[in-house]
């Protein structure tokens, strides 16, 4: 089944505590994103992914890094949380993203963050 | 840059009466609008696209949408709706020189029996 699969699914920590949640998709996708959702904003960019080893800044990633050394993942991770970092977050992939083309997005079923 | 406004919070319709959510974008190039939606405890799932041709597009679940590039407007629409069609309903937009996707804060759609 093609799908995007996250974890952990629900995640409480403490602050300054580092984390990693992962992500991957058994698409052969070239495009991924990490997204946050809270209320009342809809959902932000964090982090996107053209390809391997290629990631770009999205609208709100202070406090976040990703990587993207194989196709299929792309974790996200927080090095020292913040309670405002707590938010729904969702990772998301593409075939592609380039001028011309446009591809929808598929969506992983989302890890949710609590930060103490 | 590029933005999306979806200007109510809320939509309610009874079932079998049409819906309309709505959507304005800015962009500075040509406009990709998408729109999602999300159920309960889920991510969200794609319905529909436009990129050119014909302003209206269809999509998933009988769910249809107007492109009007004047009034650069993305509503989406059904004729008919359900109760499961419950659910909380993201546009999107991305400006063809763009490489990202800016999604809109989102509608709750409410249907009631």
């Amino acid at each position: 089944e093609a799908q995007v699969t996250q974890n952990p699914r629900y995640l409480i920590t403490v602050t300054g505590k580092k984390l990693t949640v992962t992500c991957s998709q058994n698409m052969n996708h070239e495009y991924m994103s990490w997204y946050r959702q809270d209320p009342g904003l809809g959902l932000r960019q964090i982090y996107y992914s053209m390809n391997v080893e290629a990631t770009d800044k999205g609208d709100v990633p202070e406090g976040y890094k990703v990587s993207r050394k194989e196709k299929r993942n792309f974790p996200l991770i927080l090095e020292s949380p913040s309670p405002n970092q707590t938010s729904l977050y969702f990772c998301a992939s593409s075939l592609g993203f380039r001028t011309g083309n446009l591809y929808e997005q598929y969506f992983g079923p989302g890890t949710r963050l609590t930060v103490t | 840059a590029q933005s999306v406004a979806q200007p109510e919070d809320q939509v309610n319709v009874a079932e079998g009466n049409p819906l309309t959510v709505k959507c304005t974008y800015s962009v500075s190039g040509n406009p990709y609008l998408f729109w999602y939606v999300q159920y309960p405890n889920r991510g969200l799932q794609f319905l529909l696209k436009y990129i050119t041709g014909d302003n209206l597009v269809k999509g998933s679940y009988g769910f249809e949408a107007e492109f009007n590039k004047s009034q650069t407007s993305f509503h989406l629409k059904k004729p008919s709706a359900l109760v499961s069609d419950s659910a909380l309903y993201f546009c999107a937009v991305r400006d063809g020189g763009y490489s990202t996707l800016t999604f809109g804060k989102g509608t709750m759609l409410l249907v009631s029996p």
